[in-house]
């Protein structure tokens, strides 16, 4: 198993371009979820899904968007890159009973 | 709205000394759970331990264990002959069961001196 991929590793954005951040599990979990890691600071919740078709919002959600159209697969879109958007974001993924949350390595996101 | 909060923003301890960074949480729920992750420089999130809220034992993994007091709503990380590999952030996060939403804590910079 893969476990948690993340596509791309890095990416420098112009404001106001847009992008999406890949990600795929293969462990078959229905949780997955998308974290920003600002420098030295926690993990913040942007969105989450619990199975294909439903997503919901997090603690930061202003800014992206995400769709859930297979169990494998939950990308993060950016539409109008800014400066704030700056980060490390971290997808991970979790069985309904699941006591561990997998990660991916993670996505260095610089908007200038 | 559920919370976790780490009072302690750096910690420095000696080599082989016993470590405990604090983990304490705010849910209306009965039923959520409790991880702890470490974060070396290298960035990666590395899975630790793991409490359930009707766990009656605490949680034990090889040199980690989990100081669980369900009362004070605390879930403290307690490391055991601490070694220099062990310097890293450490994150508390929680999981409710009624939304899966899992939110982490603002972690806690560990430093072991040789």
């Amino acid at each position: 198993n893969a476990g948690v991929t993340q596509t791309p590793k890095f990416r420098i954005l112009k404001i106001g371009q847009s992008m999406t951040l890949q990600c795929t599990q293969d462990m078959n979990h229905n949780y997955m979820y998308w974290y920003r890691q600002d420098p030295g600071m926690g993990l913040k919740l942007i969105y989450y899904s619990v199975g294909a078709g439903i997503t919901d919002k997090g603690e930061v959600p202003n800014g992206y968007n995400v769709s859930r159209s297979t169990t494998e697969d939950f990308p993060l879109r950016l539409e109008l890159a800014a400066p704030s958007q700056t980060s490390v974001y971290f997808c991970a993924s979790i069985t309904n009973q699941g006591y561990e949350q997998y990660f991916g390595p993670g996505t260095r996101l610089t908007v200038t | 709205a559920q919370k976790i909060t780490q009072t302690q923003p750096g910690m420095f301890v000696q080599e082989k000394e016993a470590v405990t960074l604090d983990c304490t949480y705010d849910t209306s729920d009965q039923s959520y759970g409790l991880f702890w992750y470490k974060q070396p420089s290298s960035g990666e999130m590395i899975f630790l331990i793991y409490q359930g809220s009707y766990d009656e034992q605490n949680a034990t993994e090889g040199r980690y264990s989990l100081n669980f007091q369900k009362a004070r709503k605390s879930a403290n990380l307690v490391i055991s002959a601490s070694q220099l590999g062990d310097s890293a952030m450490y994150f508390c996060a929680m999981r409710e069961d009624r939304d899966d939403k899992i939110i982490f804590g603002k972690g806690t910079r560990l430093h072991i001196l040789p």
